[in-house]
């Protein structure tokens, strides 16, 4: 069955200190996997995706993933933190058959500490 | 122009009410979804439309009735609101033709069952 572990609920940071926030997911086939930010009472915005094109995705300010196959995850970094980084990531991973859903992890709350 | 658009906000009701949620998207998306947010931020899959035909239906209690005119929109009625369901739902959207399709999110609707 396809999953996806978000192995952290919150994580807090200084301003300008890197952040990691991590994913690990379980799937049977090589799938897509996405990261979604959710700020304060608004929805989700794409960050980025990985789609077996390169195993290092850049997405919008500032962060990044890398896709380790042989570890099964899809961690997002950030070199330096902003304050405006303070919300919710969620790690999505979408299995390449069986089904048409994408699956969310449980998503980690970050706070950067000023 | 909003790509994934739903009303109302806000929905603040009494129980035992009915009430309606709409979601339109202009991306030419042939496939959307419904999603609730509880108070911990989980998010879980309701529903899912591609071409007006139902394709997920998760076990969701059948007081929640989707309905979709055509593939621009996506519709959520609720009958006989109870305490429960107060939470967030969003309605997304994509293409369903490869795994690497992105979701794109509403803003959200919060309702409120008093």
């Amino acid at each position: 069955a396809q999953s996806v572990t978000q192995l952290d609920s919150h994580v807090s940071v200084s301003e300008g200190t890197p952040v990691l926030l991590r994913c690990n997911y379980s799937s049977s086939y090589s799938p897509s996997l996405f990261w979604y930010v959710q700020h304060p009472n608004k929805g989700l915005q794409l960050l980025l995706k990985y789609t077996s094109a390169a195993t290092l995705v850049k997405g919008i300010n500032g962060f990044e993933a890398e896709f380790k196959k042989s570890e099964t995850s899809f961690h997002l970094t950030k070199p330096s933190a902003h304050m405006s980084d303070a919300a919710e990531y969620f790690c999505v991973v979408r299995p390449t058959s069986g089904t048409y859903k994408y699956i969310f992890g449980t998503g980690t709350r970050l706070k950067v500490l000023a | 122009d909003t790509a994934v658009s739903q009303t109302p906000k806000y929905l603040v009701t009494q129980m035992g009410n009915d009430k309606s949620i709409k979601c339109e998207q202009n991306l030419g998306h042939d496939t959307m979804y419904w999603y609730k947010q509880d108070s911990k931020k989980f998010l879980k899959i309701m529903f899912s439309y591609n071409n007006k035909e139902l394709i997920i239906n998760e076990t969701v209690p059948n007081r929640f009735s989707p309905k979709s005119p055509d593939k621009a929109h996506l519709n959520l009625h609720i009958n006989s609101l109870e305490l429960g369901d107060s939470a967030v739902y969003f309605c997304a959207s994509s293409h369903i033709r490869t795994v690497q399709e992105t979701q794109y999110f509403g803003p959200g609707t919060r309702l409120l069952v008093l």
